[in-house]
């Protein structure tokens, strides 16, 4: 089944570590997306990529990198430059980023939490 | 700039009864806006996208409608039962093609 994998599924963070978020899709899916999550908050997009090796920040992209060297794959890096990483973060693709009308497809998240 | 609204945060109804989850939105320049429900430590599953020009869609018990105008959207669902349980969030894609989101509604069928 086609689908969006996100890896690990609880992610543990010391202080000063900078960590990475696993996100791979077999959708052939062009657009992929990096959204955090906060309790009581609207999802906000950290970075998005409208095809492979071309990636934008989004609206709170300080304290994060991105790679998109493959088509399949977009792994979310959380540097020691970010102070508050606790968050549940979602990894999403959708066929174009105009999104044609088409919905955005999520993974099932990684919660990260600081030691 | 765009905000979304969900009122209200959360939400609980005995099973069998129909209901009304509310989104609002500032601008209204969309090219659409979106449905998903989220359950408890999961990712989002898309339920309804409604086209900027369309006024409701419909997928078996649900239906969203949208008034632009007013900046308005409503989830309709019919029927309720304990499976519905979960938090429904709303969407709208602005004229930059960015998904801009509410905080959610928690829903609560009480069977």
């Amino acid at each position: 089944d086609g689908g969006i994998t996100q890896s690990p599924k609880y992610l543990f963070r010391k202080e000063g570590q900078n960590v990475t978020l696993s996100c791979e899709q077999n959708l052939n899916h062009d657009a992929m997306y990096w959204y955090r999550q906060d309790p009581g908050q609207g999802l906000r997009l950290i970075y998005y990529s409208q095809i492979v090796n071309d990636f934008q920040k989004g609206d709170i992209a300080e304290g994060y990198s991105v790679s998109r060297e493959k088509k399949e794959s977009f792994p979310l890096t959380v540097t020691s430059a970010q102070k508050n990483p606790t968050a549940f973060y979602l990894c999403a693709s959708s066929i174009v980023w105009t999104g044609d009308n088409q919905p955005q497809h999520f993974g099932d998240g990684t919660r990260l939490s600081i030691l | 700039k765009q905000e979304v609204t969900q009122i209200p945060a959360a939400l609980s109804v005995p099973e069998g009864e129909n209901l009304v989850l509310n989104c609002s939105f500032t601008d209204s320049a969309i090219y659409n806006l979106q449905w998903f429900r989220q359950d408890p430590g999961k990712g989002l599953t898309s339920l309804l996208l409604i086209q900027s020009s369309q006024r409701e869609q419909t997928s078996g018990r649900l239906n969203a409608s949208l008034d632009k105008s007013s900046g308005r959207s409503t989830l309709y669902i019919a029927a309720s039962q304990p499976g519905d349980s979960a938090t429904y969030l709303c969407a709208v894609m602005d004229s930059n093609y960015q998904l801009i989101w509410g905080a959610g509604t928690k829903l609560i069928i009480k069977p």
